[in-house]
């Protein structure tokens, strides 16, 4: 099946630094991905939809300006964690679409001290 | 908000018994997708079924779908300790752009 990337695996950082996290399509385009946040033991949120050459669509409640996404090209996608709180800390995770179905990286896990 | 929860939270059999895992959902969908997760690790796809669909397998895996109640069931059956891991249920409201997903149970198994 279709592989999706993330970089890095885990991250800790202190409080008040930016944390880019980059989510690549290996062997596939594309256009579409999505970011999700999952905190310890719960399930996964949809933070915002990024699409290549346009802006991002963010879920009610997500600040746009805290959680920047950056897709700049059909393989990559960033989000990157501005000024990041110990409230950000969590596992987060990109998915991309692909003609046989969704596939999902393996997480990055963000602890803010 | 969820679309999705389920039950059990947590569920904890011994190996060679079957699991049954349940999903409810609140609107309409397109079609509802189940997915394995390892501690600490990103989503693996397992079996996706249509709206239009009421039943699927695929290995010892079998999903039922009910749309007049919005529910649906993940019965693994022989179960084995590497099955070990949360399952979540996603659904689909169209398009394919958007997953919402379930609350998720805890599966493990014991040897």
């Amino acid at each position: 099946g279709a592989v999706v990337s993330q970089h890095p695996s885990r991250v800790i950082c202190k409080s008040g630094t930016s944390v880019k996290i980059e989510c690549r399509s290996l062997d596939f385009q594309a256009t579409t991905m999505f970011w999700y946040r999952q905190f310890p033991k719960q399930s996964l949120m949809l933070m915002a939809t990024s699409n290549e050459g346009s802006k991002a669509t963010y879920e009610q409640g997500v600040e746009k300006d805290k959680f920047l996404i950056n897709h700049a090209s059909l393989t990559l996608s960033t989000l990157t964690v501005t000024s990041a709180h110990p409230e950000d800390s969590s596992f987060y995770i990109c998915s991309a679409r692909e003609l046989t179905g969704r596939f999902f990286g393996p997480g990055t896990r963000l602890t803010v001290l | 908000s969820q679309q999705g929860e389920e039950d059990p939270q947590a569920l904890s059999i011994q190996e060679g018994e079957n699991a049954t895992m349940n999903c409810s959902y609140k609107t309409s969908i397109n079609n509802l997708q189940w997915y394995r997760q390892n501690s600490g690790r990103g989503l693996v796809h397992l079996i996706l079924i249509r709206s239009n669909e009421r039943e699927k397998h695929s290995g010892r895996l079998r999903v039922t779908l009910d749309t007049s109640k919005k529910s649906s069931s993940l019965l693994i059956t022989a179960s084995r300790a590497a099955d070990t891991a949360s399952y979540f249920c996603a659904t689909d409201t169209g398009g394919g752009n958007k997953l919402t997903f379930g609350t998720g149970t805890q599966l493990k198994v014991e040897l």
